[in-house]
């Protein structure tokens, strides 16, 4: 198993600008998570799915979307992208049958210049 | 929503010796308290993690306490070794929904 992977590794973007930042797991999880880390702080919840078709908003949603149309798949939208939005992103996914095990991808470093 | 207190942010121990985080939470309904090491580049990997039906769980060097009535919950980590030199991230959640985590503590370990 891959477990959760993340593309990009890293990205640069102008302010305004759109991107889309990918996740996949491949161990049958029904949740999903979407988390950014600030320096020196922990992570804060973007976005968290339970299973596909269902999302839900965590701590700190505005400025971001995400789609959850299969199980293995949970990207995450910036539309018009803002200084504030330059972070590191997190996903990660837990099978959450009894067990509330988060197993985190690698990360996405995103700079918004 | 929950507030998840971490202390303290830096913390450098000689080799073998004991190190100690501590955590604190806000919200009774919290019953999942998990610990993550976080390693430069990566991503945050749990160590070890403690339900509110149960106050203490060990396993090896690594142990986590929990105290529901004061709300706060505690790692310990026994004969450090350097590879144990990472941030440690403490958690709390409502039944795998949202998790609320602490701030980190970045852990030395002095050969």
């Amino acid at each position: 198993n891959a477990g959760v992977t993340q593309t990009p590794k890293f990205r640069i973007l102008k302010i305004g600008q759109s991107m889309t930042l990918q996740c996949t797991q491949d161990m049958n999880h029904n949740y999903m998570y979407w988390y950014r880390q600030d320096p020196g702080m922990g992570l804060k919840l973007i976005y968290y799915s339970v299973g596909a078709g269902i999302t839900d908003k965590g701590e700190v949603p505005n400025g971001y979307n995400v789609s959850r149309s299969t199980t293995e798949d949970f990207p995450l939208r910036l539309e018009l992208a803002a200084p504030s939005q330059t972070s590191v992103y997190f996903c990660a996914s837990s099978y959450s049958m009894g067990s509330y095990e988060q197993y985190f991808g690698p990360g996405t470093r995103l700079t918004v210049t | 929503g929950e507030n998840v207190e971490q202390h303290p942010s830096t913390l450098s121990v000689q080799e073998g010796d004991s190190a100690v985080i501590k955590c604190t939470y806000s919200d009774s309904a919290s019953n999942y308290f998990p610990w993550y090491k976080q390693e430069l580049g990566k991503g945050p990997q749990l160590i070890i993690d403690i339900r509110s039906n149960v106050g203490e769980k060990k396993d090896q060097r690594i142990a986590v306490t929990l105290n529901k009535t004061a709300k706060h919950f505690s790692l310990h980590i026994t004969e450090t070794q350097p590879e144990d030199s990472a941030v440690y991230f403490c958690a709390a959640s409502t039944s795998g929904n949202q998790f609320y985590f602490g701030t980190g503590t970045s852990l030395t370990v002095i050969p």
